[in-house]
């Protein structure tokens, strides 16, 4: 079955630093997702991706936030300068026509 | 999308069905009741979808009332692989929509 696919598992970073998380979305999906989950909290939407661009964003995916479909096949969510609050799971999902969303198993985030 | 009340925790013994109740009283007519679960910080896992017929698939079934105001995940024979995070999400069945999380139900399948 195909499945959505996000590297790496596991980044750490300095604070400031700049981080690019990637995904692989299922392929013949149009829609693209990123949502976090800082630990022992609940999932949060960041940004929804279609078409070339952003569908819908939450206030947590400010400015330090941005997303690419740099290829026909890879979704990338950069973060310009991290905070320590940014440490958290970042799962990207994808759906396609009348499917559900799929979501990779995530990519966790440390800040230091 | 309407909000969902689902109880905090169920625990459930292993071969057992388990059943985790949603409350969805102000469901509009276009909106669709979703099951998802996450198993120890995975990525969540899609289980159905309905809108107001009872549905069945290969891991679970869904039991929406008639008036919709409220339905039933059912896991019809629970194992220790099913304990995990359920989240009942209702939203409108336009597949660009975000879904919303809630704080879902903790299942634990015991032996």
């Amino acid at each position: 079955e195909p499945e959505v696919t996000q590297t790496p598992s596991h980044q750490v970073t300095q604070m400031g630093q700049e981080v690019i998380l990637r995904c692989v979305p299922i392929s013949n999906h149009l829609y693209f997702y990123w949502y976090r989950q800082i630990l022992g909290q609940k999932v949060e939407f960041l940004v929804s991706f279609y078409n070339n661009e952003i569908s819908e964003k939450s206030e947590i995916f400010d400015d330090q936030f941005s997303v690419e479909r740099p290829d026909g096949s890879n979704f990338t969510l950069k973060i310009r300068s991290t905070k320590l609050e940014d440490s958290a799971m970042y799962f990207c999902a994808s759906t396609g026509t009348d499917q559900p969303q799929h979501f990779g198993d995530g990519t966790r985030l440390s800040i230091l | 999308d309407a909000k969902t009340t689902q109880p905090p925790s169920m625990d459930c013994a292993e071969g057992r069905a388990a059943n985790l109740p949603c409350n969805h009283s102000t469901i509009s007519g276009n909106e669709y009741v979703y099951w998802y679960r996450q198993i120890h910080s995975q990525g969540p896992q899609y289980i159905i979808h309905g809108l107001k017929n009872n549905e069945t698939n290969e891991m679970a079934s869904l039991i929406i009332t008639e008036d919709r105001k409220s339905s039933t995940l059912i896991l019809p024979h629970a194992t220790l692989r099913d304990t995990a995070v359920y989240y009942c999400i209702v939203r409108v069945a336009n597949y660009g929509n975000k879904l919303v999380f809630g704080a879902g139900t903790i299942l634990r399948v015991k032996s």
